[in-house]
């Protein structure tokens, strides 16, 4: 199955500094989706980047895909304590296939 | 806003109960999905449905069935619960039109099984 997987698994920062989380699958994509979730609630839709782009902005989002190395990264920009949360990129189709995630905690 | 409610966030059942949990989105979409969430194991698909009555098995279908018999709603049921159905589960929409394959999440029931 084409299934992200983040590194690192957790990832611990001071508030203001840049958090850079990775996701690499294993086959084609057409599309690759970045989602949030904090503590035991539901994930929310952050960013999705399609195959034939490199790079996608979205406030203090920044997104690259090199589908050459299959592997992507969003950067958090100046994060701030409401960013600790769980991040997981997903890949594309119907019915997105989830990594495991990266735990990021920002520190006041 | 799309909006994804499910029936309860916190639910406890006896293992052999019959356990039915519901999900409800508003925005008329035509994909709809239930997951599993355990540590260490990330989200697993459990069933989707991309239309009223169909449905498709996910990753780990063992034990449970899903039933769509309107468009708004998709209900889980666990036959017969066990222990190892103990876990967080997540529904979630989506369309096939507008942003491709984004999907919108419900709150999760967390389920304890004793």
């Amino acid at each position: 199955s084409q299934q992200g997987e983040e590194d690192p698994q957790a990832l611990s920062i001071q508030e203001g500094e840049n958090a850079t989380m990775n996701c690499s699958y294993k086959t084609s994509i057409n599309n690759l989706q970045w989602y949030r979730q904090n503590s035991g609630r539901g994930l929310v839709h952050l960013i999705l980047i399609r195959s034939n782009e490199r790079e996608k902005h979205s406030g203090r989002l920044r997104v690259t895909l090199d589908t050459s190395k299959k592997s992507s990264s969003l950067l958090i920009t100046a994060s701030r304590a409401a960013d600790t949360a769980s991040y997981f990129c997903a890949t594309d189709s119907l019915k997105l296939v989830f990594g495991k995630g990266t735990k990021l905690t920002v520190n006041p | 806003d799309v909006k994804v409610t499910q029936s309860s966030r916190y639910l406890v059942k006896r293992t052999g109960e019959k356990v039915f949990l519901e999900c409800v989105q508003d925005m008329d979409h035509e994909n709809m999905f239930w997951y599993r969430q355990d540590p260490g194991l990330g989200l697993r698909l459990i069933y989707f449905s991309y239309d009223v009555k169909m449905k498709e098995k996910g990753d780990i279908p063992e034990g449970y069935s899903v039933s769509r018999e309107k468009k708004e709603r998709f209900s889980l049921i666990l036959e017969s619960a066990s222990t190892n159905q103990t876990s967080m589960y997540l529904c979630a929409s989506s369309s096939v039109s507008g942003r491709v394959y984004e999907q919108y999440f419900g709150p999760g029931t967390r389920l304890t099984v004793t």
